[in-house]
């Protein structure tokens, strides 16, 4: 069965400061992967996601995400934190034919400090 | 457009008691998902519909839960004889597999309490 690993459960980090949130999956098909953010109170929002080709890719509020497939990794970053950028991150993982259901992992609390 | 809508957006409800929870999926999505996020169990998945079907309804934790999606739109969660243990938000979303994309697309959820 699939499962996706998000190693660190809470982050601060520095207004300004670059950001790194790792996320590694276990899964024999070819994955697709997601980056969801979640605000307080609210659903959850698409960062980005990984289906095929460029295995940089950019998302929304200046993210991005690189898949290596030899690391089982699709870890998000971002060169410069917002304040505004604190919420729970989730990785997710996917694939054609399983009915796309997604497996979490079981997120990253982001605190940013001012 | 329209996002995906949920209602209601919080119940407080007493053990036992029945409650349905329901999802307008996106305009034109074919498929629809349900979730269950809970502070012991993370993002679980529930169910899956194509159209009105459920070619996938492996997480439903019990056959207290059960689920339709009509017209292939609107669906609605049922919770029978609900239990405490049932407290968890309830979180919808759909993706349109007619253009193969697999996006997934998140309604705000439903917020259920059972004392």
């Amino acid at each position: 069965a699939q499962s996706v690993t998000q190693p660190d459960i809470h982050i601060t980090v520095s207004e300004g400061a670059s950001l790194e949130l790792r996320c590694n999956y276990s899964y024999g098909a070819t994955p697709y992967l997601f980056w969801y953010v979640q605000s307080p109170g609210q659903g959850l929002q698409l960062l980005l996601k990984y289906f095929s080709g460029d295995t940089l890719v950019q998302g929304i509020k200046g993210f991005e995400a690189e898949f290596k497939r030899s690391q089982s990794s699709f870890n998000l970053r971002k060169p410069s934190v917002h304040w505004s950028d604190a919420a729970e991150y989730f990785c997710a993982v996917t694939f054609t034919g399983g009915g796309n259901k997604l497996t979490f992992g079981t997120g990253t609390q982001l605190k940013v400090e001012l | 457009g329209a996002g995906v809508s949920q209602s209601p957006s919080n119940k407080v409800t007493e053990k036992g008691k029945d409650v349905e929870l329901r999802c307008d999926p996106i305009s034109g999505h074919t498929a629809l998902y349900w979730y269950r996020q809970s502070l012991g169990q993370g993002l679980e998945f529930l169910i899956y519909f194509q159209g009105n079907s459920a070619p996938d309804k492996s997480g439903l934790p019990s056959d207290r839960f059960s689920a339709e999606r009509t017209g292939g739109s609107v669906s609605t969660l049922t919770i029978q004889r609900t239990q405490q243990e049932d407290s968890a938000v309830y979180l919808c979303a759909s993706s349109n597999r007619a253009l193969n994309s697999e996006t997934q697309y998140f309604g705000p959820g439903t917020r259920l309490l059972v004392l």
